[in-house]
């Protein structure tokens, strides 16, 4: 009930490629889906994040692209830089916070120059 | 500084011994989260405090992890007789409140020999 499942585990993309991860969750009371990137030897950082009001959100490159009804969300990078080479998590949350957040297990993202 | 600090970075120790990890969260923020990231696994939440209020433990795998957080401000994680399987990357985050956006440090790398 409390699992968030991730895919791919990694995913490699031509520079100025579309990266798509997808997540799906069963807990129908997580009300916040983040979505969060590591960079090796430091902490996640927020991206973007999604409540489930809203079907889509984009932010420059990314998207999150929300599917309630299939208790599905997913992250889509256009344009992808070796830059935004990195582990992406995806997480859920109740209760219209944060609060103990319930992570995927992240996928690892390289994008070839 | 700006950001979420932790220490030390790195702790190498032996199985059965005690340890203590510190967070230093952002100033002003009322909520302080610990986190454990294992090799290819997503974070899994261990504590979460908030203000005043009694902690959320519900994340600590065993009796041997405890927690405190002193005047609301830093946090220190204590595993006592450590196991392998203790080793792994410890994450703490805070939110300027109950809710909001987690910011995470850096993370201390543990490592049970």
């Amino acid at each position: 009930q409390q699992q968030v499942k991730q895919s791919p585990q990694s995913l490699i993309v031509q520079k100025g490629g579309i990266s798509i991860i997808n997540c799906a969750y069963e807990n129908t009371a997580f009300d916040y889906f983040p979505w969060y990137q590591q960079f090796p030897g430091k902490g996640p950082a927020l991206l973007i994040a999604i409540r489930p009001d809203v079907s889509e959100k984009k932010e420059g490159r990314f998207t999150i692209s929300f599917n309630k009804s299939a208790k599905q969300f997913s992250l889509h990078i256009m344009d992808s830089q070796p830059g935004d080479s990195a582990t992406y998590f995806c997480a859920a949350g109740v209760g219209g916070g944060s609060e103990k957040l319930v992570f995927g297990k992240g996928t690892k993202l390289t994008v070839n120059p | 500084g700006a950001g979420v600090s932790q220490s030390p970075s790195n702790k190498v120790t032996e199985k059965g011994k005690d340890v203590e990890l510190r967070c230093d969260p952002i100033s002003g923020h009322t909520a302080l989260y610990w986190y454990r990231q294992s090799l290819g696994q997503g974070l899994e939440f261990l504590i979460y405090f908030q203000g005043n209020s009694a902690p959320d433990k519900s994340g600590l795998p065993s009796d041997r992890f405890s927690a405190e957080r002193t005047g609301g401000s830093v946090s220190t994680l204590t595993i006592q007789r450590t196991q392998q399987e203790d080793s792994a990357v410890y994450l703490c985050a805070s939110s300027l409140f109950p809710g909001g956006t987690q910011y995470f440090g850096p993370g201390t790398r543990l490592l049970v020999l």
